[in-house]
């Protein structure tokens, strides 16, 4: 299995719900990776976590709220977002750090 | 930290034409240079990659060289296709190797 799944692919919420995107990978990975993606940017890495233990998080505001729950999963919880948090957001995961990253296809989300 | 700039922002040409895209990082302690394509809607993907330690490397159509001491590394496409039109992204690994800063993207358009 070399896939990293992301669930779910689209999420329309409003500014007072709380929702969460879930990220899976059987790779054996050890790191994981949060980026937020605008269109026709680069994406702009969040949040790292390496064995479990997040170890780099990029001066991310604190409604959006990491949380790794074992090596294979990774969430992030998201709590009254403003509509310019609307984006795509990447899920990576790679066997260490400085290996290469394997991209999930992205949950696509809209703050209405 | 790492700053990774990409150029041209935009690149047309011709089917069966090459093209050449090119990178210049900041941190001379970095050592690690992946290529992503990114097609619409869709997840960046691997396509190449390169170590420090090496000056050039090639997979069928496609090429990156790197010159550590000018900072700058290059991806060539040769006899592109349709197909090939996606954007297409650099990246840097910090010298940890626990995070990877992106150039600004190409987007490349063949024309048939």
């Amino acid at each position: 299995d070399t896939e990293v799944t992301q669930t779910p692919k689209h999420l329309v919420m409003g500014m007072t719900n709380k929702k969460s995107l879930k990220c899976e990978q059987h790779m054996g990975h050890r790191a994981m990776y949060w980026y937020k993606q605008k269109a026709k940017k680069p994406p702009e890495l969040m949040f790292v976590y390496s064995y479990e233990k997040l170890s780099i998080n990029e001066s991310v505001p604190s409604r959006f709220s990491p949380e790794c729950p074992n090596s294979s999963l990774l969430n992030l919880h998201l709590h009254a977002l403003q509509p310019e948090d609307s984006a795509l957001y990447l899920c990576a995961s790679s066997q260490d750090f400085g290996l290469v990253a394997f991209f999930g296809q992205g949950t696509r989300l809209t703050v209405v | 930290g790492e700053n990774v700039e990409q150029h041209p922002s935009t690149l047309s040409v011709q089917e069966g034409d090459s093209a050449v895209i090119k990178c210049t990082y900041s941190d001379s302690a970095s050592n690690y240079f992946p290529w992503y394509k990114q097609e619409l809607g869709k997840r960046p993907q691997l396509i190449i990659d390169i170590r420090s330690n090496v000056g050039e490397k090639k997979d069928q159509r496609i090429a990156v060289t790197l010159n550590k001491t000018a900072k700058h590394f290059s991806l060539h496409i040769t006899e592109t296709q349709p197909e090939d039109s996606a954007v297409y992204f650099c990246a840097a690994s910090n010298n940890a190797g626990n995070m990877l800063t992106f150039g600004g993207g190409t987007r490349l358009m063949v024309k048939p």
